[in-house]
């Protein structure tokens, strides 16, 4: 069965500094990938996600992550964290061949972001 | 903007009861799905639906029941709530077509059995 993984359930990061995310899947045939960002006490809401071409894909609010087949991975990065980006992120997956009645999802267990100022 | 609206944000209730939450989604999606999210374990696949009156089974069903009698209304059932069932359910919508459609969230509803 499809897993995925994000290394460090709690991130703290410094206000101005890199933000860095990181996923791993584990199919041998790369699944579609997304990452969603839950702020406190609201739903998910989509970042960013890669299904084909260009490996690197750009998202919302200055996110954006690099899919690595060779690494299986779909690591998530921002180049100057802000306060405003404190919130919970997941990294998500869909089999490519999944057809699309269903289109389910498999989460990783999330990383909570901490920004200091 | 695709909205999806859960009935509540916060509900108690209490073992035994029979607990019914309601999603409503607004884009004509045809897929709906059912979530619950617990510190640690992330987003678990409860119940999901592609098609009017059709659902299947995800991750973790006991426990658990849904209906979709309408195609923008995907409704969660509690049949008898246990204190396990304290969750934070969240409610997501899709379009059916190709896999690589996102899904969309609801706010969630915090649920609390006592």
């Amino acid at each position: 069965a499809q897993s995925v993984t994000q290394l460090g359930s709690h991130v703290s990061v410094s206000e101005g500094a890199l933000v860095l995310l990181r996923c791993n899947y584990s199919s041998s045939v790369p699944p579609y990938l997304f990452w969603y960002v839950q702020y406190p006490n609201q739903g998910l809401q989509l970042l960013l996600k890669y299904t084909t071409g260009a490996t690197l894909v750009k998202g919302i609010n200055g996110f954006e992550a690099e899919f690595k087949k060779s690494e299986t991975s779909f690591h998530l990065t921002k180049p100057s964290a802000h306060m405003s980006d404190a919130a919970e992120y997941f990294c998500a997956v869909i089999p490519t061949g999944a057809l699309g009645a269903g289109n389910k999802l498999t989460f990783g267990g999330g990383t909570r972001v901490l920004v200091k100022p | 903007d695709v909205k999806v609206t859960q009935s509540s944000r916060y509900l108690v209730k209490r073992t035994g009861e029979k607990v019914f939450l309601e999603c409503v989604q607004d884009m004509d999606h045809e897929n709906m799905f059912w979530y619950r999210q617990d510190p640690g374990l992330g987003l678990r696949l409860i119940y999901f639906s592609y098609d009017v009156k059709m659902k299947e089974k995800g991750d973790i069903p006991e426990g658990y029941s849904v209906s979709r009698e309408k195609k923008e209304r995907f409704s969660l059932i509690l049949e008898s709530a246990s204190t396990n069932q304290t969750s934070m359910y969240l409610c997501a919508s899709s379009f059916r077509g190709a896999s690589n459609q996102p899904q969309h969230f609801g706010d969630g509803t915090r649920l609390s059995i006592l």
